[in-house]
């Protein structure tokens, strides 16, 4: 069945650590975002990517990268995780007609 | 940039009753303005959307309106049931327009209260 995956579901670390947040879809689409929320609030654009090997920084300035070397995976890394960073990360993928398909998420907690 | 605000942030209705929640948009090139539910725990999930060469939509118990020359839109659920207890989120886009469709930019959300 066509999706959005993201992994792991929860995530706790330390801060300093490296991480990568982990986002495939089977849809097909080129557009895909990543949308930082704190629960119930806004959904603030941290990134997005037309294609393969297009990437650009969204509205909210973020301390993470992204790739997409593959039209199926956009992965999300923080290469130093800080507390402020504690939030959940939604990834999502954009049909032809503009509708965001949205993953599970991830909760991650940097103590 | 686009920029979308929202309101109100919290709503309180009992069931049976009807709600709105506005919106409101700053890029005059914005075409395409989805409505979002979302429930506790749970990813966004799209309920209805307009474009900008119609003025109404409806679904069931749920309509959107859009007011170009006032650069705003609505969400109106009639007869609402507790299941309908959500955050919702307005979102606006300049897409799709090629590869380079615009950006899907959200409102601040809408947490609405269905009391039985």
């Amino acid at each position: 069945e066509a999706d959005i995956y993201q992994t792991p579901r929860y995530l706790v670390i330390g801060t300093g650590k490296k991480i990568t947040l982990e986002c495939s879809q089977t849809m097909g689409h080129d557009k895909m975002y990543w949308y930082q929320q704190d629960p119930g609030m806004e959904l603030h654009l941290i990134h997005y990517s037309y294609g393969v090997n297009s990437t650009e920084k969204g509205d909210l300035s973020s301390e993470s990268t992204v790739s997409r070397i593959r039209t199926e995976h956009f992965p999300l890394t923080l290469e130093s995780a800080r507390p402020s960073h504690t939030s959940q990360y939604l990834c999502a993928s954009i049909s032809r007609r503009t509708e965001a398909f949205f993953g599970q998420g991830t909760r991650l907690t940097v103590v | 940039g686009e920029n979308v605000e929202q309101h109100p942030s919290t709503l309180s209705v009992q069931e049976g009753d009807s709600a709105v929640i506005k919106c409101t948009y700053s890029d005059s090139a914005s075409n395409y303005f989805p409505w979002y539910k979302q429930e506790l725990g749970k990813r966004p999930q799209l309920i209805i959307d307009i474009r900008s060469n119609v003025g109404e939509k409806k679904d069931q118990r749920i309509a959107v309106t859009l007011n170009k020359t006032a650069k705003h839109f609505s969400l109106h659920i009639t007869e609402t049931q507790p299941e309908d207890s959500a955050v919702y989120f307005c979102a606006a886009s300049k897409g799709p327009s090629g590869n380079q469709g615009g950006k899907l930019i959200f409102g601040q959300g809408t947490e609405l209260s269905v009391k039985p």
